[in-house]
């Protein structure tokens, strides 16, 4: 079965440290990989995907991730961390094998809060 | 506007009450899918419209829940006779028909609709 897993419930970091949030997966095939961020009282808004190729992506306000196939693990991470970085972050899979045209099967973690500390 | 949009932005209603809670996606998006976020909680799927299809309504929680899209684009969620344990913020996405390319597959979601059931 298909499952996503954020270990880690809140992440706490100082301001212009690295942060890291935990995502390991588990799917049947290869999946496509997917980071998205909910600031307070606002809606979910995609950061990043894996799709194919190199490993790390990176995406949106400085955010990376690295696929690490081995360790089927999916962390997000920022070299330094602002304040306004303080949201709850999702980690989502999709089963590659699964085909086209089946978006629904997208299956979410249930969020790493993560609180940069001035 | 560009993003998706919902309505109301709140609503509070009195169990046993009806209520109609309505998307607009993003124009061209073919997919359109409705979540529901618990208090502390992942994203739960609820539905999900791409195209001319028939709905998958396996996410559901019950027959008192119901969908449609009109003309392919706006979408309402309906919950008759509510209960309290429906109150949840109830979160719209869009997207472009999936890929298997680079392009695609993230959704765009709206601001959500916090119900409130007294």
């Amino acid at each position: 079965a298909q499952s996503v897993a954020q270990p880690e419930d809140q992440v706490n970091v100082a301001e212009g440290n690295p942060l890291t949030v935990k995502c390991t997966y588990s799917v049947s095939g290869n999946p496509y990989l997917f980071w998205y961020v909910q600031y307070p009282n606002r809606g979910l808004q995609f950061l990043l995907k894996y799709i194919t190729g190199d490993n790390l992506v990176k995406g949106s306000y400085g955010f990376e991730a690295e696929f690490n196939k081995s360790q089927t693990s999916f962390h997000l991470k920022k070299p330094s961390a602002l304040v306004s970085d303080s949201a709850l972050y999702f980690c989502a899979v999709r089963d590659r094998a699964l085909g086209a045209g089946n978006n629904r099967k997208l299956i979410w973690g249930l969020g790493t809060s993560l609180a940069v500390n001035p | 506007g560009a993003g998706v949009s919902q309505s109301p932005s709140n609503k509070v209603t009195e169990k046993g009450k009806d209520v109609e809670l309505r998307c607009d996606p993003i124009s061209g998006h073919t997919a359109l899918y409705w979540y529901r976020q618990s208090l502390g909680q992942g994203l739960e799927f609820l539905i999900y419209f791409q195209g001319n299809s028939a709905p998958d309504k396996s996410g559901l929680p019950s027959d008192r829940f119901s969908a449609e899209r009109t003309g392919g684009s706006v979408s309402t969620l309906t919950i008759q006779r509510t209960q309290q344990e429906d109150s949840a913020v109830y979160l719209c996405a869009s997207s472009f028909l999936w890929t298997s390319g680079r392009l695609g597959g993230e959704q765009f979601f709206g601001p959500g609709t916090r119900l409130t059931v007294l």
